[in-house]
């Protein structure tokens, strides 16, 4: 039972590239997550997904797209990256309900 | 903003001291979380408190919210140099099970 699972865990980009997140659970769990942490702004919501097939705009979606074509997956996509993406991103998933998240480790994004 | 705000932003205690954290919000909720990330990992769901409930305890963990004031406290009983962590409260909004985290508290707990 691996939780959640992103990959990859560092990357590099230039300015322009384009690249996908991907971000796998094992627990069945309906609700999917992907936010970004700064410092000094905390974690922000990019999109989410309240089940396969279905996505949903959070509070900083610019710049990002996203998939869910399976239940147990939610991609990240950053179609031509800015020096403004880098960050780490986390990915977490929830049970349907009142439930804590399980996030996982991150991916860390550098643009240069 | 309905976002939680965690004080203090910054805490370093001794091993074996108590460490409390706290956490104000502005709107009504359902349920408050803290959470614990240590550095370079994600975050760890730590207790989740309904908006029915006062107190809660997690092994050394104790969890108090009182609605009325809008604000919630996280106690760390008996801390351990492995508690260094950051502390998030995390308050549901909208739908779809979304979290809005606070900035976070950076504890310190020295050997």
């Amino acid at each position: 039972n691996a939780g959640v699972t992103q990959t990859p865990k560092f990357r590099v980009l230039k300015t322009g590239q384009s690249m996908t997140l991907l971000c796998a659970q094992d627990m069945n769990h309906e609700y999917m997550y992907w936010y970004r942490q700064d410092p000094g702004m905390g974690l922000r919501l990019i999109h989410y997904s309240v089940g396969e097939g279905t996505t949903a705009k959070g509070e900083v979606p610019d710049g990002y797209n996203v998939s869910r074509l399976k239940k147990q997956n939610f991609l990240l996509g950053l179609e031509s990256a800015a020096p403004s993406q880098t960050s780490v991103y986390f990915c977490a998933s929830c049970p349907r309900g009142e439930n804590g998240y399980t996030f996982g480790s991150g991916t860390r994004l550098t643009v240069v | 903003s309905q976002q939680g705000e965690e004080d203090p932003q910054a805490l370093s205690i001794q091993e074996g001291e108590n460490a409390t954290m706290n956490c104000s919000y502005k709107t009504s909720i359902n349920n408050l979380q803290w959470y614990r990330q240590n550095s370079g990992r994600g975050l760890v769901h730590l207790i989740l408190i309904r908006s029915n409930e006062r107190e809660k305890h997690s092994g050394r963990l104790r969890v108090t919210l009182d609605t009325s004031k809008k604000s919630s406290s996280l106690l760390i009983t008996a801390s351990r140099a492995a508690d260094t962590a950051s502390y998030f409260c995390a308050i549901p909004y909208n739908q779809g099970g979304k979290l809005i985290f606070g900035q976070g508290t950076e504890l310190s707990v020295k050997p």
